[in-house]
């Protein structure tokens, strides 16, 4: 069974700065998708970006990028210029390609703060 | 825009109620699902479906019920709740195939369900 791990439980930063949340997973799977999804105090889940396992570029979506170390197993975000909007908690996600069912293993979730 | 939609959003119960959580979604969706987060766990998928008729057991479907009768729509059932599943929980759905199974999900805006 695949495994998602976040290791910080926190994060605090002040608004401008840059900060990088970590994720790690586990599995056997050569073909699979890796996900950040944001919930902000409004519980909404919001999906914030997307990495295909098979692609070795890095997908950014505008301040949000990602650091993807396949053969690390490891799985991190990077929001430039943080925003108070920013603040949320932040859940790493891993899907192996299944016919039809999106089954997604989430991580524990890193409750990030931007500061003013 | 009404996407996936879930009522209540908030409930009590007392031990041994039983109740059902509604969820909808309009976006004819054939992949529907239920997850619960619990602090310091992350979200964790209980029951999904891949179209009317079909069900399947997620990671803790212990003391839930599901059936699928229609496309728009996908309950869960707890038929003698306990304090254990207290818990808030989530529906998601996404299109079959969507963008070749890129896992993106749509969730709802999740309930907060208490068992006292």
């Amino acid at each position: 069974a695949q495994t998602v791990t976040q290791s910080q439980p926190e994060m605090s930063v002040q608004e401008a700065e840059t900060v990088t949340l970590s994720c790690t997973y586990d599995t056997s799977e050569n073909n699979y998708y890796l996900f950040w999804y944001k919930q902000p105090p409004s519980r909404q889940m919001i999906l914030v970006i997307r990495q295909e396992a098979y692609k070795q570029q890095n997908a950014t979506e505008n301040r949000f990028s990602v650091n993807f170390q396949k053969a690390a197993k490891s799985f991190s975000l990077k929001i430039s210029d943080s925003q108070l909007g920013d603040t949320a908690m932040y859940f790493c996600a891993f899907m192996k390609p299944d016919s039809g069912a999106q089954k997604l293993v989430f991580g524990q979730g890193t409750r990030l703060t931007i500061n003013p | 825009n009404a996407g996936v939609t879930q009522t209540p959003k908030f409930q009590v119960l007392k031990t041994g109620q039983s109740m059902t959580l509604q969820c909808a979604q309009d976006m004819n969706h054939e992949y529907m699902s239920w997850y619960r987060q619990d602090p310091g766990m992350g979200l964790r998928l209980i029951h999904y479906s891949v179209g009317a008729g079909i069900t399947d057991q997620g990671e803790v479907p212990n003391g839930y019920n599901v059936s699928r009768s229609t496309t728009e729509d996908f309950p869960l059932r707890l038929l003698s709740a306990a304090p254990s599943q207290t818990s808030v929980y989530f529906c998601a759905s996404s299109k079959q195939g969507q963008a070749l199974n890129t896992g993106e999900l749509f969730f709802g805006e999740g309930s907060r369900l208490t068992v006292l």
